[in-house]
């Protein structure tokens, strides 16, 4: 049973555009939500969070929205440039069971020039 | 120098050898994590450490078993390696402070790829 999915396995958008990347979970004691971006032959890098007091966060040309009431949360970048071209995973946790990361599938976003 | 380090970074086996992965890190970070990342399936916890004595499995923690030798170091062993545990591996940090918003924010190595023929 995946409790934070990614529905989109891929996004393509030009440069200069918003992307814009989302993330569903089902588990409501989920507090803390966390976005990584991978590059090939790199680990994960942490990018952005949010806690569930929250509604939104914001980092540069990044923010990520989270809707609790509709348990899905977004990542979005503007203006893409090509070297956000990379996977990216949305993660979420809950520190009652420890704050284990829960991962969704990923999303590979490509800014084309 | 990169905070954590996996060794090897790439590795061929074959079925029914006994496989290690090293992780070592200088971030002085308590918690240690082992995950494998295959496509469409995102990143799956295999085991984590708390500290030194605190060992636990994570959601797919059969075929795999773990030691954690010091707060630097956490090691995963393939007893009899099979051919569906191929895949990309993953070690991670993380140092929670609640109440700082940095609580569970993970830090990742940059993964062994292992293939079991």
């Amino acid at each position: 049973d995946q409790q934070v999915k990614q529905n989109s396995p891929s996004l393509s958008v030009q440069e200069g555009r918003i992307s814009i990347l989302n993330c569903d979970y089902t588990n409501s004691m989920f507090d803390y939500f966390l976005w990584y971006k991978k590059y090939p032959a790199e680990g994960p890098t942490f990018l952005i969070s949010i806690s569930s007091i929250k509604d939104k966060n914001e980092d540069g040309r990044f923010t990520v929205f989270l809707n609790k009431s509709a348990k899905h949360l977004s990542l979005h970048i503007v203006p893409s440039q090509p070297g956000d071209s990379a996977v990216y995973f949305c993660a979420a946790s809950d520190r009652n069971q420890g704050g284990k990361l829960i991962f969704g599938q990923g999303t590979e976003l490509s800014v084309k020039p | 120098d990169a905070d954590v380090t996996q060794t090897p970074r790439n590795r061929i086996t074959k079925t029914g050898k006994r496989i290690m992965l090293e992780c070592s890190q200088t971030k002085g970070h308590d918690r240690m994590y082992w995950y494998r990342q295959d496509p469409g399936l995102g990143l799956r916890l295999i085991y984590y450490s708390f500290d030194v004595k605190d060992i636990n499995k994570g959601e797919i923690s059969d075929g795999y078993s773990v030691s954690r030798q010091a707060q630097a170091k956490f090691s995963l062993s393939l007893e009899s390696a099979i051919p569906n545990q191929t895949a990309l591996y993953f070690c991670a940090t993380s140092d929670p402070k609640l109440g700082q918003g940095v609580a569970d924010t993970q830090y990742f190595g940059p993964g062994t790829r292992l293939t079991v023929l």
